[in-house]
């Protein structure tokens, strides 16, 4: 079974720009979550994606937003970049049928550097 | 939200056992401990969770306290592969849908 993917893997975008970030979740699986990573802060949740509606939500800005596809990819949309979004952004999923006791599997992450 | 301690950082020697300690002292009855750990550059990969009773898989052993406010995740014999920063995490089965709490986690050091 193929696992978690991401792309792109790298990405530099200057400060003001807009991204999107892509996720193509395990086969069956139908939920998808994003985290950013950083050095300061750790992992930090950013939302959940369950059959193309956003079930769970953490504590970021409206510049972070997300959505779910049919086939349940994902993508992640970052507006208006800030030096502070440079992080190493990941998705994980899993079935999304047993709540917080769910096994996510994470992909590889996408490092996103804003100059 | 339950909260995780977690030492800093641990060493241990090639090919022997490695216990990683965990507090978490404000579990509720319905909070499950998972363990995941993430290997240099790469993300983080599940390795085992669990209620109240011990658990066992081809990975490590998770020894839970009687009164659950601390527990064990244990590495039979250390791999320089081990060499990975894990986190001791709680869910609940009713929320946090596909949430997870990262703490800092402990940095695991193996020595040939």
């Amino acid at each position: 079974k193929a696992g978690v993917t991401q792309t792109p893997r790298y990405l530099i975008k200057t400060r003001g720009q807009q991204v999107t970030l892509s996720c193509s979740p395990i086969s069956g699986h139908r939920s998808v979550s994003w985290y950013q990573q950083t050095p300061g802060q750790g992992l930090q949740f950013l939302f959940e994606y369950f059959s193309e509606t956003q079930r769970n939500k953490g504590n970021f800005p409206g510049r972070f937003s997300g959505r779910q596809f049919s086939n349940s990819r994902s993508e992640m949309n970052v507006s208006t970049l800030e030096l502070g979004d440079s992080a190493l952004y990941l998705c994980a999923s899993s079935s999304g049928l047993a709540g917080g006791i769910d096994t996510q599997y994470f992909g590889p992450g996408t490092r996103l550097t804003v100059l | 939200d339950a909260k995780t301690t977690q030492p800093n950082s641990m060493e241990s020697n090639e090919e022997e056992p490695v216990h990683l300690p965990c507090n978490h002292s404000t579990i509720s009855g319905t909070d499950y401990i998972h363990w995941y750990r993430q290997l240099p550059s790469q993300g983080p990969e599940y390795v085992i969770h669990g209620l109240t009773s011990n658990v066992n898989n081809r990975m490590a052993s998770l020894a839970i306290a009687e009164d659950r406010k601390s527990s064990t995740l244990i590495l039979h014999r250390a791999t320089l592969r081990d060499a990975a920063v894990y986190y001791c995490i709680l869910t609940r089965r009713d929320d946090s849908w596909g949430k997870l709490q990262f703490g800092a986690g402990t940095q695991v050091v193996v020595t040939p």
